[in-house]
């Protein structure tokens, strides 16, 4: 089974504080993603990677930054924690190139990792 | 206007019944569709691919009309089981791709 691992199920920080989110995929898959939900507003992309040291803003990148230095790693940070980050941070990762023999298109998801911030 | 929009519910139904579901997306590049399911407080899961000529999964049945931009989710015989949530999901193609998610529709089956 795809098995995506997020390094935290629940986060407090203060406001101001640096947050790194981790998420490892052990499936060689070569997209990787970062959502935040949100009651009412679904899930957002914040960014996404479709190949190492790649990255691509989502809809919502303002605060946030990525990191992504292997293939099975993608890392979500925030670089001065706010109040309206406060969320739900849901990893994704999924095989292959668009429209590629491996392309199911299904999106494994991590756990998800619940951040506060006070 | 939401790109993908979806009733939020929720949906009340008993045990036993069919209940439908409707997703309504804007972008005509969508080129894939799939309905997830969610539980609380836990991460959306694949429940099934939705292909142009419709398609069937034992209690479940998903249909795709491209010309109105419009996905459905019909279940049959609700089981106490089924209670969720289920996105809609559209996966744009270029290149790389988009996923665009609806926000969801609640449904509660009820003993």
């Amino acid at each position: 089974d795809v098995k995506v691992t997020q390094s935290s199920r629940y986060l407090v920080k203060r406001t101001g504080e640096k947050v790194f989110l981790e998420c490892v995929q052990d499936m060689d898959h070569e997209n990787m993603f970062w959502y935040r939900q949100d009651p009412g507003l679904g899930l957002r992309l914040i960014y996404f990677s479709y190949d190492v040291k790649m990255k691509e803003k989502g809809d919502i990148p303002e605060g946030y930054s990525v990191s992504r230095e292997k293939k099975e790693r993608f890392s979500l940070i925030l670089e001065s924690a706010s109040t309206n980050q406060t969320s739900m941070y849901l990893c994704a990762s999924t095989p292959g190139l668009a429209g590629g023999h491996s392309d199911t298109g299904e999106l494994f998801f991590g756990e998800g990792s619940r951040l506060t911030v006070l | 206007r939401k790109e993908v929009e979806q009733d939020p519910g929720p949906f009340n139904v008993p045990e036993g019944a069919t209940v439908a579901f409707n997703c309504t997306y804007s972008n005509s590049a969508s080129q894939s569709f799939f309905w997830y399911r969610q539980d609380c407080r836990k991460e959306p899961k694949l429940l099934m691919s939705v292909y142009s000529s419709g398609n069937e999964d034992g209690r479940f049945t998903a249909q795709l009309n491209r010309a109105s931009q419009y996905i459905s989710l019909l279940i049959r015989d609700s089981k106490l089981s089924d209670s969720a949530t289920y996105l809609c999901v559209v996966r744009i193609t270029s290149g790389t791709y988009k996923y665009i998610f609806g926000t969801g529709t609640r449904l509660k089956v009820l003993a």
